[in-house]
């Protein structure tokens, strides 16, 4: 059974500084990993998409990678701004398209 | 240009009623999905249907009953609310399975009383 790990749940850190954002996965047989962010009250946007046989992916400011064989991803968040307080979840696609998700890790970026 | 949309956004009713979600998506995808999100922010598959057929049903109580009338439509249906219901429904979609891109829409809160 898949499982997915965010440690820690919560991280603050003052604005401008560059972070990274751990996610661990216990079975490497995924097809894809996606990091998505949440608002309070809100749905989930999808930040980056990672496929199983791509290393990393990136947009503007975030960097992802993943590392299949160790069960590995982590989101670099580069010159963070209090914009990006949110809370991340990483999740991993397995047979049938599911989605296993970690629990988040709340970032609060202090101006 | 909304591209998954749920309704109502909040649901707010007593306990053995029953109640629907809806769901659309317009990104012309063929595989939909429904999520709990629970109150300690644990998001966890329920149900998936590509092309109108039901491909995952994880364990769910009898009482849920999803039903895609057509691929840009997957509602939910909840008979006997209970308590433990309440928590936010997420609907999302992609264009297949496996390594296709799921894009969720805005969640509806359900409380129970």
């Amino acid at each position: 059974k898949q499982e997915v790990t965010q440690i820690p749940a919560a991280l603050s850190v003052p604005e401008g500084e560059n972070l990274v954002l751990n996610c661990s996965f216990t079975d490497s047989a995924i097809y894809n990993l996606q990091w998505f962010r949440q608002d309070p009250g809100k749905g989930l946007t999808s930040l980056l998409l990672i496929q199983s046989s791509q290393r990393e992916q990136t947009s503007g400011r975030l960097n992802a990678s993943l590392d299949k064989s160790s069960g590995r991803s982590t989101l670099y968040i580069a010159a963070s701004q209090p914009g990006d307080s949110a809370t991340y979840l990483c999740a991993v696609s397995g047979a049938n398209s599911k989605l296993t998700f970690g629990k988040g890790i709340t970032l609060s970026v202090r101006p | 240009d909304t591209a998954v949309s749920q309704t109502p956004k909040y649901l707010v009713t007593q306990m053995g009623n029953d109640k629907s979600i809806k769901c659309e998506q317009n990104l012309g995808h063929d595989t939909m999905y429904w999520y709990k999100q629970d109150s300690k922010k644990f998001l966890k598959i329920m149900f998936s249907y590509n092309n109108k057929e039901l491909i995952i049903n994880e364990t769910v109580p009898n009482r849920f009953s999803p039903k895609s009338p057509d691929k840009a439509h997957l509602n939910l249906h909840i008979n006997s609310l209970e308590l433990g219901d309440s928590a936010v429904y997420f609907c999302a979609s992609s264009h297949g399975g496996g390594v296709a891109e799921q894009f969720f829409g805005p969640g509806t809160r359900l409380t129970v009383l």
